[in-house]
């Protein structure tokens, strides 16, 4: 089975509104860590937001805020008002298991391409 | 904070050559790089997971003689593809794990492009 699952291989968005990016995870340990990484067309995985999962609150960073709904196992990434530069693939991603500083593997989806219309 | 470098960024060899990728964590120590590879409309596959000291961990399906990982400091991690043939050409990135982070997280580099001809 998956271990993270990306629905939308692609979507187009309308320039300032916002957008939903699905992500769905499957594992049996009760401590985990959730990312987001956007790639531009450069190749660059940029981070973009972290959801611990015993985190009660939902992450945010600026425009980047994480809808994380544990019983569902998802951990949909949220982007308001969008701009033309978000235009790019995103991935979500998990940690499996305590963060032990250091030598913890990520696994990451198929990612989804956002292109954003101005 | 948190950059990580690579380079080159792009090189092409000719078949049976070998090529050397650095990556660097430019303003923090890192116990763990990670090199993936990604294919064209794809999604990272991890390769080997490099511990500064030590031998690296190599994913399964991976040739260990062929993609050579040195991990020499707290800073630097090598990957050379040995005798590269044409089905080696791809997006090699490297990323690096903080050595004190909590989370896990892994900051990458901007990647190489190999093209083997």
């Amino acid at each position: 089975a998956q271990k993270i699952t990306q629905t939308q291989p692609g979507m187009f968005v309308q320039e300032k509104e916002a957008v939903t990016l699905d992500c769905t995870y499957d594992t049996s340990d009760q401590s985990y860590g959730l990312f987001w990484y956007k790639q531009p067309s450069s190749g660059e995985m940029i981070f973009l937001i972290y959801q611990g999962s015993y985190d009660e609150q939902n992450a945010t960073e600026g425009r980047y805020s994480l809808n994380f709904q544990k019983a569902r196992k998802s951990a949909n990434l949220v982007i308001s008002a969008s701009q033309l530069g978000d235009s790019a693939m995103y991935f979500c991603a998990m940690r499996e298991g305590v963060s032990n500083f250091g030598n913890e593997k990520l696994t990451f989806g198929t990612g989804t391409r956002l292109t954003i219309i101005p | 904070g948190a950059v990580v470098s690579q380079h080159p960024s792009w090189v092409i060899c000719k078949s049976g050559t070998s090529v050397k990728i650095e990556c660097r964590s430019l303003d923090f120590q890192a116990t763990t790089m990670f090199w993936y590879r990604q294919f064209p409309k794809q999604s990272l596959m991890l390769m080997a997971t490099s511990n500064e000291g030590s031998k690296a961990t190599y994913e399964q399906g991976v040739e260990k003689d062929k993609f050579l990982i040195n991990h020499a400091s707290l800073t630097l991690s090598t990957l050379t593809v040995t005798s590269a043939h044409p089905e080696d050409s791809s997006f090699y990135i490297c990323s690096a794990q903080p050595q004190r982070s909590g989370l896990g997280e892994q900051y990458f580099g901007p990647g190489t492009r190999l093209t083997v001809t």
